[in-house]
This record gives structure tokens, C-alpha cells and sequence, in this order.
């Protein structure tokens, strides 16, 4: 069981750059989730997914874009990115609404 | 909005010392509060979880104490060690409203 997943591990964008961040999970749950984490910060919710097909906003969604087409991946892409959008990323997963998270290990995005 | 305020935002204990961490919510529908520890480099990961049905939840040096009618929770970590240095994030859930992560807190355990 690789758990969660995510490449790359790191990456530098120009301003207006776009790219997208992966995330695939192996342990069949529904509910996916990304997160930012800025330094000294807490966990920002960007998007999440119920299951295949059904995505909605966080806290923090602009700027961003998600798909769910399977159980498994959960794509994050950056649009026209900022250095506003310079965080670290994190993807998680859980087999119900309010259960157990299991997180990535990140993906240390710089914006210059 | 709602909120899950964690204090302190770092906190540096001897070897052997105790660590405390406090967390208050204020959603009363929330009913599951875990504590997720994230080394550097890496993301956090479940440490140990408690339901407002207990007061208290020990597993090995960490212990969770919750009071409901305060609407709060900490973490205790007995006989720290350097190994606990990390960041230690609570959290709270329940009621079909999304998890609420606490800022989290910088531990460092000196030797």
C-alpha cells in the first residue's frame, strides 16, 4: 500500500506559468482533499471531492482547478500561476466525511 | 466561520519534560478532535484521536484531554523526547462540517 501519492516533489513556475500537481491514493476512498500550508500557517482547504465526478470549493479555491475522474486521482492545477501561489501542497485522502486523513508528502511549489 | 484556535505557536521543553498543547473550537457539532504530527519534509499524519464520549485518551507518552463544556482539548506528551520535535496540529469535525485544522504548534524537544 503506497497510501497517497503526489509528484512532483518540487517545482519553480514563472509568473503566468501553469502546471498540475498529482495526487493519487490506493486505498479506495472516496473523499480527496488538497491542501496549502504556508510557512508557520495551518492547513488551507483548496478543493475536495465526495467521489468521482463531484468536486467543490474550500476555503481557499481561487486560482485553482480540479477533476476527479476516478477513485484514485485527483488532479490540482495551477492556472496563470502568482507568487502569491507559493506553498507547500498537500493532498489527502479518508474513507468517510470527518474520518482519519491520510496525507501526501507535499509538493514544494515556488513562484518567481 | 468556523474556527479551532492553537496555542502555543511554538514551544521548546527539556528532554524528559512534559509538552502541552491547547486547542479550543467553538462548533458544538463537532465530535471527533484529532492531533496530526508533520516531521519536516513530510505530511502530518494521525497521532491520536479523541470523541467527546471520554475525557481522557492515553496512547503510550501521549495523552488527550478534553472537556466538552469548555469546548477544548490538549495534547500532553510525557517524558518528551528530541524525536517529538515537529508540528503538532489539532483538529476538529462532526456534524457533516469539513475538518478545521489548528494553526499548529513548533515543538522542540532540546537534548
Amino acid at each position: 500500500n503506497a497510501g497517497v501519492t503526489q509528484t512532483p516533489k518540487f517545482r519553480i513556475l514563472k509568473i503566468g506559468q501553469s502546471m498540475t500537481l498529482q495526487c493519487t491514493q490506493d486505498m479506495n476512498h472516496n473523499y480527496m482533499y488538497w491542501y496549502r500550508q504556508d510557512p508557520g500557517m495551518g492547513l488551507k482547504l483548496i478543493y475536495y471531492s465526495v467521489g468521482a465526478g463531484i468536486t467543490d470549493k474550500g476555503e481557499v479555491p481561487n486560482g485553482y482547478n480540479v477533476s476527479r475522474s476516478t477513485t484514485e486521482d485527483f488532479p490540482l492545477r495551477l492556472e496563470l500561476a502568482a507568487p502569491s501561489q507559493t506553498s507547500v501542497y498537500f493532498c489527502a485522502s479518508s474513507l468517510t466525511w470527518g474520518d482519519t486523513q491520510y496525507f501526501g508528502p507535499g509538493t514544494r511549489l515556488t513562484v518567481l | 466561520q468556523q474556527q479551532v484556535k492553537q496555542s502555543p505557536q511554538s514551544l521548546i521543553v527539556q528532554k524528559g519534560g512534559i509538552s502541552i498543547i491547547n486547542c479550543a473550537y467553538e462548533n458544538t457539532a463537532f465530535d471527533y478532535f484529532p492531533w496530526y504530527q508533520q516531521f519536516p519534509g513530510k505530511g502530518p499524519a494521525l497521532l491520536i484521536a479523541i470523541r467527546p464520549d471520554v475525557s481522557e485518551k492515553k496512547e503510550g507518552r501521549f495523552t488527550i484531554s478534553f472537556n466538552k463544556s469548555a469546548k477544548q482539548f490538549s495534547l500532553h506528551i510525557m517524558d518528551s523526547q528530541p524525536g517529538d520535535s515537529a508540528t503538532y496540529f489539532c483538529a476538529a469535525n462532526g456534524g457533516g462540517f469539513k475538518t478545521i485544522f489548528g494553526a499548529g504548534t513548533r515543538l522542540f524537544v532540546k537534548a
